[in-house]
């Protein structure tokens, strides 16, 4: 199975600052259809988790621009720039290249 | 608007059977590959299925391999998920989600506990 490696387990950040979160996989993501099925989830308190990114940077509809990703092969970033109170949560990576999916251990997004 | 509503969830005994369903609506269902993912408390996203979106194929984490059944009925519009011989450690919320997670249902809590 892909081991996903996501750093740091949680983050304390203050409103309005940016913030970055690794995720790296044990083996290549590059699916033989040359894409490469690396996704970010964000599950708020109470919630299920919602997708925010897929393809390593696309963004899904009504996901502010604040969110990027970006990376390949095996090492990902999701950054948040200028960071609202709506963003807090915990984030997940998942990749969807190999079966079984694996997720990344996620990462707490709190307030400072 | 895309829906998924899971349903079947219960405090049951181990070695005890359930049957999860997820209805789905606001999009074709019958075109797309459906997964069910679970999350035990307090801890992280753990896949458990994926079934095509003909039926034609179905993979599954092996910690649930032999146990769980993923199956679906397209004339409903519902996704299921049969749980055979559970354990304690199959105690999560179970979600189910479309395709590549691009939806995600508000999940259903299974305690298995004597």
């Amino acid at each position: 199975d892909v081991v996903m490696t996501q750093t740091p387990p949680s983050l304390s950040v203050a409103i309005g600052q940016s913030v970055s979160i690794s995720c790296k996989s044990s083996q290549s993501l590059v699916a033989s259809d040359k894409n490469t099925y690396l996704n970010w989830l964000l599950q708020s308190p109470g919630r299920s988790p919602k997708r925010l990114i897929y393809q390593v940077s696309k963004l899904d509809s009504g996901v502010p621009d604040r969110f990027s990703g970006s990376g390949s092969e095996k090492d990902f970033t999701l950054k948040i720039s200028r960071v609202e109170a709506e963003d807090l949560g915990v984030y997940y990576c998942l990749q969807g290249t190999h079966l079984p999916w694996t997720f990344g251990g996620g990462t707490k997004l709190e307030l400072k | 608007e895309v829906q998924l509503v899971e349903s079947g969830g219960g405090l049951v005994k181990p070695g005890s059977s359930l049957k999860l369903s997820c209805v789905a609506s606001g999009f074709t269902f019958s075109s797309y590959g459906m997964h069910w993912i679970r999350q035990a408390p307090k801890k992280g996203l753990e896949w458990i299925a994926l079934i095509y979106y003909d039926s034609s194929n179905k993979y599954y984490a092996d910690s649930v391999k032999g146990r769980f059944t993923i199956s679906r009925d397209n004339s409903k519009n519902t996704l299921y998920l049969e749980m055979n011989s559970l354990r304690s450690e199959d105690t999560a919320m179970y979600y189910c989600a479309k395709s590549v997670a691009t939806n995600w249902g508000q999940g259903v809590m299974v305690t298995v506990s004597s």
